[in-house]
Parts: structure tokens; C-alpha cells; sequence
């Protein structure tokens, strides 16, 4: 079936400590990206990358960074410099990126708690 | 930036309910789409729709563009319908999808 895998789904860590959260798409899109949500929030964009090899920032960058060596991984890490990383972090891709961006689909998200 | 303001933050219906929910935006827009996030958190696409009627079911959506507002219409609603529902949107600028705070849909049986 074609989609976005993000994986680990939960994911508990200590405070300090770097994560990397994968997200991989079968869809053969240009264009993925990383939103975070916190509770009862909307969703917020941390990066987003229209190719590989490239990636922009997006509004709440800080303390994340992300790499797109391959068109269907767009893994994120998130650092120990994040003040506040437990949130929830939802992984989408489309055939194209911005301006002419076509439909957006997520993965199903994952879970982060810092301990 | 574009706004998306989104109303009412919360609706409580009884099963069997119809409702409307209002997407307003700030600037015109390439791309506008309805998600419903279920109880997992999962985004689940309704609607693709920058201009113009849908209708998927029990589900329909319309967009103004010129009038710059989105609207969901949700009839016979079922406790299944539960949830939050997101509008998000692409501005003409090169901005990824914007999204509002949403609106959070409770049925009761």
C-alpha cells in the first residue's frame, strides 16, 4: 500500500538526549515535511524540504534539524538545545512543494515524552 | 503571514445533528484542505478543495475564495464524527500548509 510510515510511535526519552524520528513515503512525492503539535493546539511547521538535498526552515525550527539524503525519507531529529520537545510530530508529504502544492497526506504520527 | 481563523472552537451535538464549521483566511490561497484528526491523532484528508462545492457522503464542503472563507457541513452526525477538524492553507506566497487551531466536534448518543 502506498503511504507514510513514521515510526517509532511512542517514544520516551531523558531529558538531554537527542531522538531521531523516522518518516518514509511510498508515493513518489518531491516534497515532505515536519509539523509538531501540542495538546489542544493546532499543527505547527519545523521543516520542510521540496528535494533532495534540500530543506528549508520552517516557523519553529529551533532545536530540530532534519537531512533528505533519499526522495522518500525525511528523517527528523530533534536536539537537546528543543527547551520543550515532548509534543506530538506529524510527518506529510505532496507530489509538489510550494506555491503549486498539490494534496497533503500524513503519516500517522509519533509520540515523543521527555522524561 | 496568512491567518486561518476557525469557528466555533468547540461544538457539542446530539447524534442525528447537522452542523456548519466556518474556516476564515486572511489572504487568498493556492491550496485549502479539511482534515479531521481522529481520537489516535491520526489527520485523515476530507476535503481538497481551494474553490468550490464537494460533497463526500454525509460530508460537504464549500469554498469562497474571493470572500476568503471555507465551510463544512456535516449532516446526520454519528459519534464517529468526533474529533477535531482542521482547515489548513496555501497562500500565493511559497509558504507550506498553514493550519488553524481547529474546531473540536463532540457527538453525543
Amino acid at each position: 500500500d502506498g503511504g507514510i510510515t513514521q515510526s517509532p510511535k511512542y517514544l520516551f526519552r531523558k531529558e538531554g538526549q537527542n531522538v531521531t524520528l523516522s518518516c518514509e513515503q511510498n508515493l513518489n512525492h518531491d516534497a515532505m515535511y515536519w509539523y509538531r503539535q501540542d495538546p489542544g493546539q493546532g499543527l505547527r511547521l519545523i521543516y520542510y524540504s521540496q528535494i533532495v538535498n534540500d530543506f528549508q526552515k520552517g516557523d519553529i525550527a529551533e532545536g530540530y534539524s532534519v537531512s533528505r539524503e533519499k526522495k522518500e525519507s525525511f528523517p527528523l531529529t530533534v536536539t537537546s538545545a528543543q527547551k520543550n520537545p515532548t509534543a506530538f510530530y506529524l510527518c506529510a508529504s505532496s507530489y509538489r512543494g510550494p506555491p503549486t502544492t498539490g494534496e497533503l497526506f500524513f503519516g500517522e504520527g509519533s509520540r515523543l515524552t521527555v522524561l | 503571514g496568512i491567518q486561518v481563523e476557525q469557528s466555533p472552537p468547540d461544538l457539542i451535538l446530539q447524534e442525528g445533528a447537522n452542523s456548519t464549521l466556518r474556516c476564515n483566511f486572511s489572504d487568498s490561497v493556492n491550496n485549502l484542505q479539511w482534515f479531521h484528526q481522529n481520537p489516535w491523532g491520526q489527520l485523515i484528508n476530507l476535503f481538497y478543495i481551494p474553490s468550490g462545492t464537494k460533497q463526500n457522503g454525509r460530508l460537504s464542503a464549500t469554498t469562497v475564495a474571493t470572500e476568503r472563507y471555507s465551510l463544512l457541513y456535516i449532516s446526520s452526525s454519528q459519534t464517529t464524527d468526533s474529533g477535531v477538524y482542521f482547515c489548513a492553507v496555501v497562500d500565493s506566497g511559497n509558504t507550506p500548509l498553514v493550519f488553524g487551531k481547529g474546531t473540536r466536534l463532540s457527538v453525543i448518543a
